[in-house]
């Protein structure tokens, strides 16, 4: 149980495009979704927190106008980024905590996403 | 001084060691504490969760916390090389102030045949 899946695995786009991420968890519901980002060799950088049917929360430096995220359902946040450039390619990884249960995160296995 | 140290390595073992994984903390109010393995090029897959002090046991894996001293382990052992892969420890404070982990910034384990 608490499967998290995302897709696509890896994106490839042209400077300027926007890429949709997609993130499921596909076994419970998920109270709350969080967005990473992580570098080579770096750790989890948190992005934002995502709650079913609110707004998410964005930490400090990151532009919600360029990251956009989207809550619509207990198993399903979405990640765009948009008007994407070469400095946003990087790993991304959601997470989500399992409903009813602990704090424990468990993460979707990543989206690589390079901008051209 | 950050939240949660980890010394981000590598550290090499020979196949069948004993390895030992730390982090130290801060913050008292963490009560939560998670080990994590990644793989290269993939998602963080939870090995271990704790709830306050004391030691926990999966298989090959021991996870020990004291929080007198602000300090957590992880320790695997008959290490194989399919072990390799990077290490995070996280925590939080849960109901008593925020159920957002931090993460440290992982430890890089080699284990050589």
């Amino acid at each position: 149980g608490a499967v998290v899946s995302q897709h696509p695995s890896w994106v490839i786009c042209k400077s300027g495009t926007s890429v949709k991420i997609e993130c499921r968890s596909l076994d419970f519901q998920a109270t709350t979704m969080f967005w990473y980002r992580q570098f080579p060799k770096q750790s989890l950088m948190l992005m934002a927190t995502s709650n079913e049917g609110s707004k998410a929360t964005y930490e400090q430096g990151v532009e919600k106008d360029k990251f956009l995220i989207n809550h619509a359902s207990l198993t399903l946040s979405t990640l765009t980024v948009t008007s994407a450039h070469p400095e946003d390619s990087s790993f991304y990884i959601c997470s989500a905590i399992y409903r009813g249960g602990t704090d424990t995160q468990y993460f979707g296995p990543g989206t690589r996403l390079t901008v051209l | 001084q950050k939240e949660v140290e980890q010394d981000p390595g590598p550290l090499s073992v020979p196949e069948g060691a004993i390895v030992s994984l730390n982090c130290t903390y801060s913050n008292s109010a963490f009560q939560y504490f998670m080990w994590y393995r990644q793989y290269s090029r993939k998602g963080p897959e939870l090995l271990m969760y704790t709830y306050s002090s004391g030691n926990k046991e999966d298989g090959r894996f021991t996870a020990q916390v004291d929080k007198s001293s602000k300090y957590i382990s992880l320790f695997i052992r008959d290490s194989q090389p399919s072990d390799s892969a990077t290490y995070l420890c996280a925590m939080s404070a849960g109901s008593g102030g925020s159920y957002i982990p931090t993460f440290g910034r992982g430890t890089s384990l080699i284990v050589h045949p």
